[in-house]
């Protein structure tokens, strides 16, 4: 069974422009999560989605949204791009019927931000 | 902040002793997972502890849980040059929302 996988691996933008991050879950994973990961803040929660929906969402600003298709696949994008928005961005998948599965990790899309 | 603390940050060890991180943690939760992560890559489960149960083994893993002091350790036994890496604790409050803590490097010397 194939991995998490996310694209690209590595980006490299400018302060203002957006971004477009995918992420493909495990085959018959219907929950999408996506953390952002900085030396400084360590690992911070973006939000979930189950079958097509928002689930819960953490403290970002509005320029950071996502959307989940009916083939399970994920995407966040972040608008307006900051200097700090540089980070570690992070998918996982899990099967999530219910609350307290396990989180299968993508290898994460390493975002600078020039 | 609702994340939550690792102690140490950092641990330096010989291979072929025992490692031993702590998280503290500030909600009521469901479970706590710990997690590794090797250089700049994806995360990956190494066990499960749910809010009923004080103690679980992995192999060379033994976590332990008090809900009581918001706390839980993770124990590595006679530990490899593979080890190494970052450890993280996260819990889980029921919200599909993981919190995780800051982490502990661990460095095994050959």
């Amino acid at each position: 069974k194939a991995g998490v996988t996310q694209t690209p691996r590595y980006l490299i933008k400018t302060r203002g422009q957006q971004v477009t991050l995918s992420c493909s879950p495990i085959s018959g994973h219907r929950s999408v999560s996506w953390y952002q990961q900085t030396p400084g803040q360590g690992l911070q929660f973006l939000f979930e989605y189950f079958s097509e929906t928002q689930r819960n969402k953490g403290n970002f600003p509005g320029r950071f949204s996502g959307r989940q298709f009916s083939n399970s696949r994920s995407e966040m994008n972040v608008s307006t791009l900051e200097l700090g928005d540089s980070a570690l961005y992070l998918c996982a998948s899990s099967l999530n019927d219910r609350v307290g599965e396990k989180l299968f990790f993508g290898s994460g899309t390493q975002l600078s931000v020039l | 902040s609702q994340q939550g603390e690792e102690d140490p940050q950092a641990l330096s060890i010989q291979e072929g002793e025992n490692a031993t991180m702590n998280c503290s943690y500030k909600t009521s939760i469901n479970n706590l997972q710990w997690y590794r992560q090797n250089s700049g890559r994806g995360l990956v489960h190494l066990i499960l502890i749910r809010s009923n149960e004080r103690e679980k083994h992995s192999g060379r893993l033994r976590v332990t849980l008090d809900t009581s002091k918001k706390s839980s350790s993770l124990l590595i036994t006679a530990s490899r040059a593979a080890d190494t890496a970052s450890y993280f604790c996260a819990t889980d409050t029921g919200t599909y929302k993981y919190i995780f803590g800051t982490g502990t490097r661990l460095k095994v010397l050959a």
